[in-house]
């Protein structure tokens, strides 16, 4: 079975600190994925990665950043965190044919 | 701007009673997908509709996909409890590249 993890299930963070969001698969997938997911708007791709060091914006990338070194880890960098990022952060891997994403549990970030 | 719908974002249904549930798209997909969040969890992959026509059935759910119409369909056939979830749709549009973009969600009770 496929099987993709995060670092963290809850985190709280104060607002300003940089918050680091850990995702490991373990499927040897190229592709990689960070969404958030707010009620009413289903889930937003914030960044994704096809390779190893290769990134590429999705649909809300302002006020992330983030960084894969290891073709299995794929990390989501908040540098300021702000209280408008707030939410679940969802972590993904497929292979570039799919079809399907694989998802992780889920890090429910709260920023206060 | 890209679209994906869904309709409706809230549906409450008795046990034994059957509903669909409709996700519309406003761009060419060559695939077509259906995942299922239980409450803090994370999304499991119910479906892939890779063609037009194509119908997929698992249980109590079948979904169908019209890409000429852009729409596809998850239909609840004499639902119980255990359905109980959120259910997404996810296109994969053609100038997207690897990327999926998701219905905002619908939330399905099943009343005992």
């Amino acid at each position: 079975d496929v099987k993709v993890t995060q670092s963290s299930r809850y985190l709280v963070k104060r607002t300003g600190e940089k918050v680091f969001l850990e995702c490991v698969q373990d499927m040897d997938h190229e592709n990689m994925f960070w969404y958030r997911q707010d009620p009413g708007l289903g889930l937003r791709l914030i960044y994704f990665s096809y390779d190893v060091k290769m990134k590429e914006k999705g649909d809300i990338p302002e006020g992330y950043s983030v960084s894969r070194e290891k073709k299995e880890r794929f990390s989501l960098i908040l540098e300021s965190a702000s209280t408008n990022q707030t939410s679940m952060y969802l972590c993904a891997s497929s292979r570039p044919s799919g079809p399907w994403e694989f998802f992780g549990p889920g890090t429910r970030l709260t920023v206060l | 701007e890209l679209k994906v719908e869904q309709n409706p974002l809230f549906l409450s249904m008795q046990e034994g009673k059957n509903y669909t549930i409709y996700c519309n798209y406003s761009t060419t997909s060559d695939r077509l997908y259906w995942y299922r969040q239980d409450p803090g969890k994370s999304l499991e992959s119910l479906f892939v509709l890779l063609s037009n026509g194509a119908v997929k059935q698992e249980g109590r759910l079948m979904a169908s996909l019209d890409t000429k119409a852009r729409l596809s369909t998850l239909h609840i056939t004499a639902a119980v409890h255990d359905l109980s979830a959120t259910y997404f749709c996810a296109v994969h549009p053609m100038e997207y590249g690897n990327k999926l973009v998701f219905g905002a969600g619908t939330i399905l009770r099943v009343k005992s």
